[in-house]
């Protein structure tokens, strides 16, 4: 069972360069989310999707464009990175309509912007 | 929109004893769910236990127990017999029902002492 996969592992990336974290869950999860992790503010929401073709915000989406072509799929792309975008980014989805369901997560990726 | 607030950035634990992670929560949503995970420093966040707002009995998964009292908003996470394994940083979530977005706490930093 492969659940949710992240790729890269690790990231170094210059200020102003652009990037794709590349998410996949092969669990026929509808709810796909991108979170980053910054020490003494737990796991905050980037932005998230409810199924393909649909995309909304969360709690700290500037910086960041995603989309959702298909329902395996969840891409985060970073147009022009920043020192403040050093992070550690997880990816997680969960069925939908099924309150009890955690998130899956991926193993994440450890991004740092010089 | 929702709030969860863990108070203790960290703890020391000495191994085989009894420990109470605390979470507070804030909503207006008459039905959610309460969920638990633990990364452990290798990163990856592994579900714990789930609480729904409407479940009469605490939940109990193996040595993980959910204090749970609705009037108060707190859905503390009791781990028993502590094991050195046990160490990791413990995050408390909560989502309304019919939302998929899961909110985090800043976490807790567990330490079990040999």
């Amino acid at each position: 069972n492969a659940g949710v996969t992240q790729t890269p592992k690790f990231q170094v990336l210059k200020t102003g360069q652009s990037m794709t974290l590349q998410c996949a869950q092969d669990m026929n999860h509808e709810y796909m989310s991108w979170y980053r992790q910054d020490p003494g503010m737990g796991l905050r929401l980037i932005h998230y999707s409810v199924g393909a073709g649909i995309t909304d915000q969360g709690e700290v989406p500037n910086g960041y464009n995603v989309s959702r072509s298909t329902t395996e799929d969840f891409p985060l792309r970073l147009l022009s990175a920043a020192p403040s975008q050093t992070s550690v980014y997880f990816c997680a989805s969960s069925p939908q309509g099924r309150p009890n369901s955690p998130l899956h997560f991926g193993n994440g990726t450890r991004l740092t912007v010089t | 929109a929702q709030k969860i607030t863990q108070t203790q950035p960290g703890m020391f634990v000495q191994e085989k004893e009894a420990v109470t992670l605390d979470c507070t929560y804030d909503t207006s949503d008459p039905s959610y769910g309460l969920f638990w995970y633990k990364q452990p420093s290798s990163g990856e966040m592994i579900f714990l236990i789930y609480q729904g707002s409407y479940d009469q009995q605490n939940a109990t998964e193996g040595r993980y127990s959910l204090n749970f009292q609705k009037a108060r908003k707190s859905a503390n996470l009791v781990i028993s017999a502590s094991q050195l394994g046990d160490s990791a940083m413990y995050f408390c979530a909560m989502r309304p029902f019919g939302n998929e977005k899961l909110t985090f706490g800043t976490g807790t930093r567990l330490t079990i002492i040999p």
